[in-house]
């Protein structure tokens, strides 16, 4: 199986900061990376897709880049619903496996 | 509204069964695939199981934790998604969620229900 690891587990930021959460797949996984938002006691969210598409709804300060074995996802500009867990998850090959998450809170 | 409700969810002692049962609604439902994802108490995302859609000929696949225990199926004449877990352990304890994929594999998963909880303890 594909691990998937995340840096930093958790970052402390306050809003209008740039954020930048990295992941790192364990192999080669193209572009086929997917990037979660999960908020206390919700489900999570997708927001990009194959590692730089943003999924429909989702704010354009989030971004994504990356290819092969690391991976970035970008809040340009944090606001105040944006403080969440942040998972990465491999969609190159099965089983999906998902990074241990990053958490953004307030600083 | 594309919509993933999940329920079953329960108190159980180890060993013993259960079936989770997603209702969908908003999407062609036999077209796409769907997954069940847990996660335990103050933990990260795992994935468990996936169910192809009926172009793929709905075959199935499960993380190693829980083959040979977990069965996933489909009734797409109900727009439903299920979840037989059998032989439960205490490991197993988590909030169960029913996800659907985005119209590939590769592209993530799209739609998520909240989640039912399966708690398994003597």
């Amino acid at each position: 199986d594909i691990q998937m690891t995340q840096s930093p587990s958790s970052v402390s930021a306050s809003v209008g900061d740039r954020v930048t959460i990295t992941c790192r797949a364990s192999q080669g996984i193209s572009s086929w990376l997917a990037w979660y938002q999960q908020k206390p006691g919700k489900a999570p969210e997708l927001l990009i897709y194959a590692a730089s598409s943003l999924q429909s709804g989702v704010p354009s300060r989030f971004s994504g880049s990356g290819s092969g074995t690391d991976f970035t996802l970008t809040i340009s500009s944090l606001q105040p619903e944006d403080f969440a867990t942040y998972y990465c998850q491999q969609a190159n090959s099965f089983p999906p496996t998902f990074g241990p998450g990053t958490k953004v809170d307030i600083k | 509204e594309v919509q993933l409700v999940e329920s079953g969810g329960g108190v159980v002692q180890p060993g013993g069964s259960l079936r989770l049962s997603c209702a969908a609604s908003g999407f062609t439902f036999h077209d796409y695939a769907l997954h069940w994802v847990r996660q335990a108490p103050g933990k990260g995302l795992e994935w468990v199981s996936r169910i192809a859609g009926y172009g793929d000929g709905g075959s199935t696949i499960y993380a190693d934790s829980v083959r040979g225990r977990f069965i996933i199926s489909r009734d797409n004449s109900k727009t439903s998604l299920y979840l037989q877990m059998n032989s439960l352990r205490t490991d197993d304890t988590a909030l169960y969620y029913c996800a659907k994929e985005s119209g590939s594999y590769l592209w993530g998963m799209d739609v998520w229900g909240q989640g039912t909880t399966v708690t398994v303890s003597s």
